[in-house]
């Protein structure tokens, strides 16, 4: 059984870091593109990064880039999201999502979501 | 940027309905369409990938159309348990890129 599982969320200040784990379970995590997924209270999906199977291309949101940052541990079949600099509007539940194998397409399944609260 | 828009924002139906909610996109692309539901306080649900191809364990009542601009979602004989949100959502071959509809929240009439 495939199982995604987000760690990490909680209360931040603005300009505060978090870093978000995710761990991947019931398939071969090194086999698939890997996605960050956000949900801000109330609202509807935002995508925010990918990160391909070997971790060597990564996407961004344009409103994060340079600001957070996706790796994987496919030794520790662990996805992760370091967020720098973060903002009110980041405020967010972050879902991590499995893409596809050659490339990352739709999201075929879904972790339960970390909460991050960006707020002072 | 392709932008997508569902319509309705919210669709009141009564359970044994027939119900097809709609995705429109601000430039044609070939088919590169999912569907999701989600439910209050749960991960959004894989329903329907490229367009109409249904995702694993997904009942044969759900069912996912259309091309270009124009995509539907179509729910026969509507149960209890399909009144949630649903969102559709444009995938990008390369480079990835990906645009979420705003949602339509399916109600119980």
């Amino acid at each position: 059984e495939v199982q995604l599982v987000e760690s990490g969320g909680g209360l931040v200040q603005p300009g505060g870091s978090l870093r978000l784990s995710c761990a991947a379970s019931g398939f071969i995590f090194s086999n698939y593109w890997m996605n960050w997924v956000r949900q801000a209270p109330g609202k509807g999906l935002e995508w925010v990064a990918n990160i391909k199977v070997d971790g060597s291309e990564k996407f961004y949101l344009d409103s994060v880039k340079g600001r957070f940052t996706i790796s994987r541990d496919n030794a520790k079949n662990s996805l992760y999201l370091q967020m720098d600099s973060l903002r009110d509007e980041d405020t967010a539940v972050y879902y991590c999502t499995r893409g596809g194998t050659w490339r990352s397409y739709y999201f075929d399944y879904w972790g339960q979501g970390s909460l991050v609260t960006v707020s002072s | 940027e392709i932008v997508m828009t569902q319509s309705p924002d919210t669709l009141s139906v009564s359970p044994g309905e027939r119900v097809t909610l709609s995705c429109r996109a601000s430039q044609s692309f070939s088919g590169n369409l999912a569907w999701y539901q989600q439910k209050p306080g749960q991960a959004p649900r894989l329903l329907i990938y490229d367009a109409s191809k249904r995702a694993a364990g997904v009942p044969a009542r759900f069912s996912g159309s259309g091309s270009g601009t124009e995509f539907a979602l179509t729910v026969t004989s509507l149960q209890s348990e399909d009144f949630a949100l649903y969102y559709c959502h444009y995938y990008n071959d390369w480079p990835p890129g990906y645009s979420f509809g705003q949602g339509t929240k399916l109600e119980i009439k």
